[in-house]
């Protein structure tokens, strides 16, 4: 089955222990992106990736962190999380995005509290 | 940067009628206009789009309007029904970067 998958899927922590949440797609898809949804402000782009090993901010970057070693995986890292990261995070990937600004297809979502 | 704003953020209307959601954008470059359905504990899903070059486009009972020169663009749900009720975003992209810009959501009911 064709699909985005994140772990954990619901994390309580404290403020200032790192974290990492997994997201993995195997549609071969070149494209990848996190988000962060908030209340009454949508869907907000934090990191992108066109390809492996190439990385760019989204409109909300400060306090996270990327990497795109492999093409089927894309982790979203919290080096120290603070409480203003509570929020529920997607991560979603598409096939070319340029070529066709083709359909993203969205994890189940990881919701994260930071005490 | 691009800014949607969508229009309403509650919405409730009566089985069998017609929703319809309307959206704005503030960047003249946008040329990708998608629309995602958010059910109850689960990510966007997808359910209709359109490119700049089109103004309509439908889909059974959706349909999507595009107006590049008032720059807003609006979806449009006929023979409401039960299932139906979600959140629904829309968003705008320019394809000269890769970036995909969403309105805040508007909370769809239908009420049966």
């Amino acid at each position: 089955e064709a699909q985005v998958t994140q772990n954990p899927r619901y994390l309580i922590t404290v403020t200032g222990k790192k974290l990492t949440v997994t997201c993995s797609q195997n549609m071969n898809h070149e494209y990848m992106s996190w988000y962060r949804q908030d209340p009454g402000l949508g869907l907000r782009q934090i990191y992108y990736s066109m390809n492996v090993e190439v990385t760019d901010k989204g409109d909300v970057p400060e306090g996270y962190k990327v990497s795109r070693k492999e093409k089927r995986n894309f982790p979203l890292i919290l080096e120290s999380p603070s409480p203003n990261q509570t929020s529920l995070y997607f991560c979603a990937s598409s096939l070319i995005w340029r070529t066709t600004g083709d359909t993203q297809y969205f994890g189940p979502g990881t919701r994260l509290t930071v005490l | 940067g691009e800014n949607v704003e969508q229009h309403p953020s509650t919405l409730s209307v009566q089985e069998g009628d017609s929703a319809v959601i309307k959206c704005t954008y503030s960047d003249s470059a946008s040329n990708y206009f998608p629309w995602y359905k958010q059910e109850l504990g689960k990510g966007p899903q997808l359910i209709i789009d359109i490119r700049s070059n089109v103004g309509e486009k439908k889909d059974q009972r959706i349909a999507v309007t595009l107006n590049k020169t008032a720059k807003h663009f609006s979806l449009h749900i006929t023979e409401t029904q039960p299932e139906d009720s979600a959140v629904y975003f829309c968003a705008a992209s320019s394809l000269n970067d890769y970036k995909l810009s969403f309105g805040a959501g508007t909370t769809v009911t239908v009420r049966a």
